[in-house]
């Protein structure tokens, strides 16, 4: 049983478009999301995180949104440019556990 | 520089042969983690340590073996009791019991069993 899902496994946009990620969990003890992107054969390396008590976070071309009571998050990557093509991981922390969904593949088309 | 070493990069194992998998950081992190990365599940938690000498299961630790002898090293054994041992291993480390901070991975092992 999945706690945190990425149901997209993956995403084709055009360069300079939005691009949209979604993540939706079940588990209400979560208080805690990051997004981390991972090239092929590398290590997630993170990308952007928010808590609970908030629902919007912005770090430059990237802002995650979070939605407490439909239990979702976005990830909007905006503009989006082709070296954003990698897979992105949601990550839903409670406590010192760490639960990852199962990952969106994005590709940015030139 | 500081960072999160695992080697080998790549791993080949015989049924039946246990196998460790290396993870070393350098960053003076407390926690260490060991991942499983399997298509279309993302990365599914095997054991993980807070502080030396101590570590605790994860979701999937059958088949799985760690120890935590230096703050350093949280080396993994993939046993031969590892039903489907095929996979892309993670190690991770943070500053401490909490995600609160982010986490730094490794490069990862490819683990194949021929």
């Amino acid at each position: 049983d999945q706690q945190v899902k990425q149901n997209s496994p993956s995403l084709s946009v055009q360069e300079g478009r939005i691009s949209i990620l979604n993540c939706d969990y079940t588990n209400s003890m979560f208080d805690y999301f990051l997004w981390y992107k991972k090239y092929p054969a590398e290590g997630p390396t993170f990308l952007i995180s928010i808590s609970s008590i908030k629902d919007k976070n912005e770090d430059g071309r990237f802002t995650v949104f979070l939605n407490k009571s439909a239990k979702h998050l976005s990830l909007h990557i905006v503009p989006s440019q082709p070296g954003d093509s990698a897979v992105y991981f949601c990550a839903a922390s409670a406590g010192n556990m760490l639960t990852f969904g199962g990952g969106t593949r994005l590709m940015v088309k030139p | 520089d500081g960072g999160i070493t695992q080697s080998p990069k790549y791993l080949f194992r015989k049924e039946g042969q246990n196998v460790t998998l290396s993870c070393e950081q350098n960053l003076n992190h407390d926690a260490m983690y060991w991942y499983r990365q399997d298509p279309g599940q993302g990365l599914r938690l095997i054991y993980y340590s807070q502080i030396v000498n101590d570590f605790q299961k994860g979701d999937i630790a059958e088949g799985y073996s760690v120890s935590r002898e230096k703050k350093e090293s949280f080396p993994l054994t993939v046993t031969s009791a590892q039903k489907n041992p095929t996979a892309f291993y993670l190690c991770a480390s943070s500053v401490g019991r909490d995600w609160w901070t982010e986490a730094f991975f490794g490069q990862g092992t490819r683990l194949t069993v021929v």
